[in-house]
């Protein structure tokens, strides 16, 4: 069971927006740490997709963006493509028990 | 450019220990702390715990059952599972942060591991 809750999946068409939620607790999100996404595609290690909340890094389209609001994060993604279709992580920090870095259990992304 | 190369799959026996190493280039290892995160067969990203400068930091979940440790002249961590179980059946990654930041900006191909009696 994992700290972070996300849907297991999501599906949408080609050119439509999906999102995809993370909500947390006190202890994590709610207690004002940074939401990251990773995307992973079957068979190869998570990539980061956005960090700080809604940063991207260099590289990543436009098309993807973050944004979080008390214990609760989202991703979305416009425009959808074929090449989005794949597994997406959110992580955080959470400070009880001394610290340590949480996730999601991944939502699978399915691109109709 | 920075690269963290594991090492290859692993089969073990239920009760067996394994280690797995991660060997990094491009960058100053010892400035930098390693993460271990696995995912079992079909399931999310679980963090394991990392190391700093020989400080260590475990999960609770895997304390006193995982043991990270590295050799920075080899630029390479390592995580070692003792007393493993079908559960521990897994990809196991390696990640590397920045300070002061909590995400994973690089990550290692993966190691399989693969509980079998």
């Amino acid at each position: 069971q994992s700290v972070l809750t996300q849907p297991p999946s999501v599906s949408g068409a080609p050119g439509q927006r999906v999102t995809i939620s993370c909500t947390g607790s006190s202890s994590n999100i709610g207690a004002g740490y940074d939401v990251h996404w990773y995307q992973q595609l079957p068979g190869t290690a998570p990539k980061l997709l956005i960090y700080g909340n809604n940063n991207r890094p260099s590289g990543v389209p436009d098309r993807f963006s973050g944004s979080k609001s008390g214990t609760s994060a989202s991703l979305a993604i416009t425009g959808l493509q074929a090449e989005d279709e794949a597994d997406y992580h959110c992580q955080s920090y959470d400070n009880s028990l001394g610290g340590s870095r949480v996730f999601g259990g991944g939502t699978k992304l399915t691109v109709l | 450019q920075v690269q963290l190369v594991q090492s290859g799959a692993e089969v073990k026996k239920p009760g067996a220990s394994v280690k797995v190493s991660c060997k990094a280039s491009g960058y100053t290892f010892s400035n930098f702390a390693m993460h271990w995160v696995r995912q079992a067969p079909g399931q999310g990203l679980e963090w394991m715990g990392w190391i700093n400068g020989g400080r260590t930091k475990y999960s609770q979940k895997f304390q006193g059952r995982v043991t990270i440790s590295s050799d920075t002249s080899a630029s390479t961590a390592y995580i070692e599972v003792s007393s493993v179980t079908y559960e521990d059946t897994a990809v196991y990654f390696c990640a590397r942060d920045s300070p002061g930041l909590f995400y994973f900006t690089y990550w290692g191909q993966g190691t399989v591991l693969t509980v079998s009696s």
